[in-house]
């Protein structure tokens, strides 16, 4: 069955760089067929999209944030992690990491637990 | 970009049915066909429900289906049941992007 884990700090101080991980396990990250992704919720909204990336290393990421935004992935170890720099109160929310299909789909079938991070002096 | 556009919330009966809208534009919902819909509970992730506008994954009931008519996507629950409260987002392809709807909080009345 496959898992994802996210990890890293639940507070991050006004104007530094966020960065997350997200571990997989029970699968490759190196699977052809599915690209992996960053998906993110503020206390009480909507779910925001924030980029994904191929295990080749090809990204595509939300206009919104893009200058801000960097996504990698190491197949050695199984984990492909988000940067988001100069962060504000408004990047305060939970970052779900997940799994899409491979071409247009954007069937995100599995998804990590979540992770709070707070943006906060 | 905006997020797609949905009801902020719909309510039924147990047993009812009921019909959850998604409007985008020509550019997202209208232009393709891959239009997915995720159930969220209270503290918990999204599930995936329907992608490419009608499939239903493994293990989804067949109470739910999904249909698309122009800019406009729809999320039908039918008979439904209290476990089916929950909020519904609706998700599409959108050229580059990957654009949300704001959410649906369905209440099981």
């Amino acid at each position: 069955q496959l898992q994802l884990q996210e990890s890293g700090p639940g507070l991050v101080k006004p104007s530094e760089t966020l960065s997350l991980t997200c571990t997989v396990s029970g699968g490759s990250i190196s699977s052809s067929s599915y690209y992996w992704g960053w998906i993110r919720q503020p206390p009480g909204k909507g779910l925001e999209w924030i980029g994904s990336i191929f295990y080749s290393g090809s990204t595509y990421y939300n206009p919104s944030l893009k200058s801000r935004v960097t996504i990698s992935v190491d197949s050695s170890k199984n984990h492909f992690s988000l940067r988001l720099s100069s962060v504000t109160a408004e990047d305060t929310a939970v970052y779900y990491c997940a799994r899409h299909g491979g071409g247009l789909s954007r069937n995100f079938d599995y998804w990590g637990q979540g992770t709070l991070v707070t943006v906060s002096s | 970009q905006s997020a797609l556009t949905q009801p902020a919330s719909v309510s039924g009966s147990p047993g009812q049915s009921i019909t959850i809208s998604c409007t985008g534009t020509s550019s997202d919902v209208g232009g393709y066909n891959y239009v997915s819909w995720y159930q969220q509970h209270p503290g918990k992730a999204p599930k995936l429900m329907i992608y490419d506008v009608t499939k239903r994954p493994s293990g989804v009931s067949n109470r739910f289906s999904g249909s698309k008519s122009g800019n406009t996507a729809s999320l039908t629950i039918s008979g439904l049941q209290a476990e089916d409260e929950a909020d519904y987002y609706c998700c599409s392809y959108a050229g580059t992007s990957t654009m949300f709807g704001g959410g649906t909080k369905l209440t099981v009345l």
